[in-house]
């Protein structure tokens, strides 16, 4: 089946921890994203990445790190410098950025601080 | 990207038509609208999206007022695994792809 797996489902984290959060692809998308989502808010982007070995910051970048070695994978660290990382993780893919693509998501991972 | 309005929440009765608006009245010309809904707990699924013509497809069926200022999501049978929180984006493209998901509509199917 083709789609976007997040790991792991649920994911504790104890204080001064870094911990990463995997997300793969088999749909050959160029693009891929990670938001974080709060009880009761919507979506707010953390990084973007268009292409293998680039990627940028979005709106909440700080305390996270990510790197995109090969095309299907986009794993996000999240360091302890995130002072509340607890929330509901998604990634997502799309084809790119050449019009009007849509982006698929992922079933998502909670994060949880012990 | 333009900024929408959607009401907070909504009820529909199922088997009836859930049409579900939203504003967007500084929307530019090539920005698109997209509509996504999330189940709870789970990640954001597309629904349908459309520039300026009305769009149908299998699950919904998207209405653009002519002025493109605002625009009705319409789910013509709503079911109970159709309660969900439904968001309305709308988005230029080639801007880097980023999608700004506001708090949307939650839609409550009652049977």
């Amino acid at each position: 089946d083709g789609g976007i797996t997040q790991s792991p489902k649920y994911l504790f984290r104890k204080e001064g921890q870094n911990v990463t959060l995997s997300c793969e692809q088999n749909l050959n998308h160029d693009a891929m994203y990670w938001y974080r989502q709060d009880p009761g808010q919507g979506l707010r982007l953390i990084y973007y990445s268009q292409i293998v070995n680039d990627f940028q910051k979005g709106d909440i970048a700080e305390g996270y790190s990510v790197s995109r070695e090969k095309k299907e994978s986009f794993p996000l660290t999240v360091t302890s410098a995130q002072k509340n990382p607890t929330a509901f993780y998604l990634c997502a893919s799309s084809i790119g950025d050449r019009g009007q693509e849509t982006q698929y998501f992922g079933p998502g991972t909670r994060l949880l601080v012990l | 990207d333009a900024k929408t309005t959607q009401p907070p929440s909504m009820d529909c009765a199922e088997g009836r038509a859930a049409n579900l608006p939203c504003n967007h009245s500084t929307i530019s010309g090539n920005e698109y609208v997209y509509w996504y809904r999330q189940i709870h707990s789970q990640g954001p699924q597309y629904i349908i999206h459309g520039l300026k013509n009305n769009e149908t497809n299998e699950m919904a069926s998207l209405i653009i007022t002519e002025d493109r200022k605002s625009s009705t999501l319409i789910l013509p049978h709503a079911t109970l695994r159709d309660t969900a929180v439904y968001y309305c984006i709308v988005r230029a493209p080639n801007t880097g792809n980023q999608f700004y998901f506001g708090t949307g509509t939650s839609l409550t199917v009652i049977p």
